[in-house]
């Protein structure tokens, strides 16, 4: 397996504009998560869904961000309209049942830049 | 609510000498905790985890932690420290809320570095 992959590895890109961020879990993984890492805040767990369903959001910043996974081998995080301070390196993470007593497996994240 | 400490921000060791990275946890329940490396520009990777049994966790690249209830740490361990160790801790613990979750919480990270 080539691993949780997600695309594109660095994003730059003008306040207010959308950004996509793309997600492939590992086959047969049911969990999926989205962080996000930056040197003030460390790694915050954004969202994260089970069964390609949403279960817990709280850590969603603010409306302008939505996540969704249509189906269990893709999933997209959006930033609409985007904001320099959202700038960080965004993660996706899958794991299967118990993956909280199996752990995660990452990705190698995208760096997102809004200049 | 579960939550995890790393104390230290950063870690210098020389190569060749024992390691430590220390872990505090805070849980309700049997706690299940975990320890991850980040390498830089790459995702979080896991190293190993305890769940119950041996308080000696041995994991990946000769990496071991220490379970003590009592004092409820997870500290990570490694008995002769390599140059290629250096790079970024995270400590973990499984969330629970009414029941336990499938959600890791993550520490603030500890930055190992190792000097040759």
């Amino acid at each position: 397996d080539a691993g949780v992959i997600q695309s594109p590895r660095h994003e730059v890109t003008e306040m207010g504009q959308e950004v996509t961020l793309r997600c492939k879990p590992i086959s047969g993984h049911d969990y999926l998560f989205w962080y996000r890492q930056t040197m003030m805040r460390g790694l915050e767990l954004l969202i994260y869904f089970n069964n390609n369903v949403p279960i817990d959001d709280s850590g969603m910043p603010e409306d302008r961000f939505s996540a969704k996974m249509p189906n269990a081998s893709f999933s997209t995080l959006k930033i609409q309209p985007s904001e320099p301070r959202d700038s960080a390196v965004y993660f996706c993470a899958s794991s299967s049942q118990g993956g909280g007593t199996y752990g995660y497996t990452f990705g190698s994240g995208t760096r997102l830049t809004v200049v | 609510a579960q939550s995890v400490a790393q104390p230290e921000d950063q870690v210098n060791v020389a190569e060749g000498n024992p390691l430590t990275v220390k872990c505090t946890y805070s849980v309700s329940g049997n706690p299940y905790l975990f320890w991850y490396v980040q390498y830089p520009n790459r995702g979080l990777q896991f190293l190993l985890k305890y769940i119950t049994g041996d308080n000696l966790v041995k994991g990946s690249y000769g990496f071991e932690a220490e379970f003590n209830k009592s004092q409820t740490s997870f500290h990570l361990k490694k008995p002769s420290a390599l140059v290629s160790d250096s790079a970024l801790y995270f400590c973990a613990v499984r969330d629970y809320y009414g029941g336990a979750t499938n959600k890791l919480i993550f520490g603030t990270g500890t930055l190992l570095a190792v000097q040759p």
